[in-house]
């Protein structure tokens, strides 16, 4: 049982890149959620995913895209990368069954630098 | 907007002491906190987590406080040690219609001196 990873760890891109940011969870678990965490602040919510098949915005979602494949996996992407988004990413994942509140699990982060 | 702040950015201990890691939270609806610990280079791990019918709960050498009266949080850690060096966070869910969405603090840093 991995819980959640995250690939890759680390990336450099040029401004104007694209990639795509990988998570991966097998706990069977409904909800998932990518944050980025730059110096000095909190984890702030980019989107999220509720259940397969479904996604919303978060806080900061503008010049990201999200994609649920599947219930295990949610990538993350850039389309066209800006020094702006130079931060460390994580996604998190949560059982989400209606009703119960209970802990996100977090991934180990990709740290992005964006030159 | 709602927000999660922490009193101390930085928090400086003997090991051995007991620390003391604050938290004031806006949203006196919200019904569920939790404590993470970050260490360098990984991701938030779970500590604790309390509910708001609640105003104490313990675990191994970790204790939650929560006064809703006043908006407070608090993490107590025994014994202070090396391994506890990390940042803190705490996060608060306000209840809303859809999904479960946590508001993280900005964080403290705990320092633990030999």
């Amino acid at each position: 049982n991995a819980g959640v990873t995250q690939t890759p760890k680390f990336q450099v891109l040029k401004t104007g890149q694209s990639m795509t940011l990988q998570c991966a969870q097998d706990m069977n678990h409904n909800s998932m959620y990518w944050y980025r965490q730059d110096p000095g602040m909190g984890l702030r919510l980019i989107y999220y995913s509720a259940s397969e098949g479904t996604t919303d915005k978060g806080e900061v979602p503008n010049g990201y895209n999200v994609s649920r494949l599947n219930k295990r996996e949610f990538s993350l992407r850039l389309e066209s990368a800006a020094p702006s988004q130079t931060s460390v990413y994580f996604c998190a994942s949560i059982r989400g069954l209606a009703g119960i509140q209970e802990t996100q699990y977090f991934g180990p982060g990709t740290r992005l630098l964006v030159l | 907007g709602e927000s999660v702040g922490l009193h101390l950015p930085t928090l400086s201990v003997q090991e051995g002491d007991n620390s003391i890691i604050n938290c004031a939270y806006s949203n006196s609806a919200s019904d569920y906190f939790i404590w993470y610990k970050q260490e360098s280079g990984k991701g938030p791990q779970f500590i604790i987590d309390i509910r708001s019918n609640m105003d104490k709960r313990q675990g191994q050498r970790v204790t939650v406080l929560l006064n809703k009266t006043v908006k407070h949080l608090s993490l107590q850690i025994a014994a202070t040690q090396p391994g506890d060096s990390a940042v803190y966070f705490c996060a608060e869910n306000p209840p809303r219609r859809s999904s479960y969405k946590l508001i993280f603090g900005s964080g403290t840093r705990l320092l633990v001196r030999p």
